[in-house]
């Protein structure tokens, strides 16, 4: 079965500590695409990163970084040095074939993080 | 360039009623996607336009139908609404169906 879990439903953090995020997923497919999206209050969901399943590098991109570890099957999202704006329910993804020629996002539950002053 | 727009962004209908949802995707992109967020069911897929083609589809009752037009922008319809029709319907674009996507703001439904 392909799914996505993030165990952590809600995590709350003074700011200026470092927190991270966990995305565990399942897939039989060889090809995928991992996502990190970012939920705040306003509902939009804005892209964070995209990473396939080849490219095992970690990302660091600000305060922002990524580590995809294939053998543990996981993409796990840490913020260093939070900050109040931070806070946000965030969503790990997974973009897997459908049926050939498309595609299909899972999504995990989501992460509610609250950093507090 | 201007993100992907939703109208409306809230609604109130009564059970029974119908609903039409649009969505504007960013320009030059032609894969429009929906998505339905509940508290309870998390985010889950309804479908996706490529080139006014219906793609892929979730599993969702025939009560839930969309349509693409030729300048890219999606409608989604729910007819015959329910409680459990409350929701955050998420509107996503993308140039492709093989490229990341890009979130609108959302309409907020809420069945009474």
């Amino acid at each position: 079965a392909q799914k996505v879990t993030q165990a952590q439903t809600e995590i709350s953090v003074v700011e200026k500590e470092d927190v991270t995020l966990d995305c565990v997923y399942e897939t039989r497919d060889t090809t995928y695409y991992l996502f990190w999206y970012k939920q705040p209050p306003s509902g939009e969901l804005v892209f964070l990163i995209r990473r396939n399943s080849f490219d095992e590098q970690n990302e660091i991109s600000g305060r922002y970084s990524w580590n995809f570890q294939k053998s543990t099957s996981s993409f796990n999202f840490t913020i260093t040095a939070s900050q109040v704006v931070d806070s946000a329910v965030y969503f790990c993804a997974l973009r897997q074939v459908y049926v050939p020629g498309t595609y299909k996002y899972i999504f995990g539950t989501g992460t509610r993080l609250k950093v507090l002053a | 360039k201007a993100g992907v727009t939703q109208t409306p962004r809230y609604l109130i209908k009564t059970r029974g009623q119908q609903v039409t949802l649009s969505c504007s995707p960013i320009s030059g992109h032609r894969s429009v996607s929906w998505y339905q967020q509940t508290p309870g069911q998390g985010l889950q897929f309804l479908f996706e336009y490529f080139s006014e083609t219906q793609r892929n589809k979730g599993n969702f009752p025939g009560r839930f139908s969309g349509r693409q037009f030729s300048n890219s922008r999606s409608e989604m319809n729910v007819s015959t609404l329910e409680l459990g029709d409350s929701a955050l319907y998420l509107c996503a674009s993308s140039p492709s169906p093989t490229e990341t996507q890009y979130f609108g703001p959302g309409t907020r439904l809420l069945v009474l």
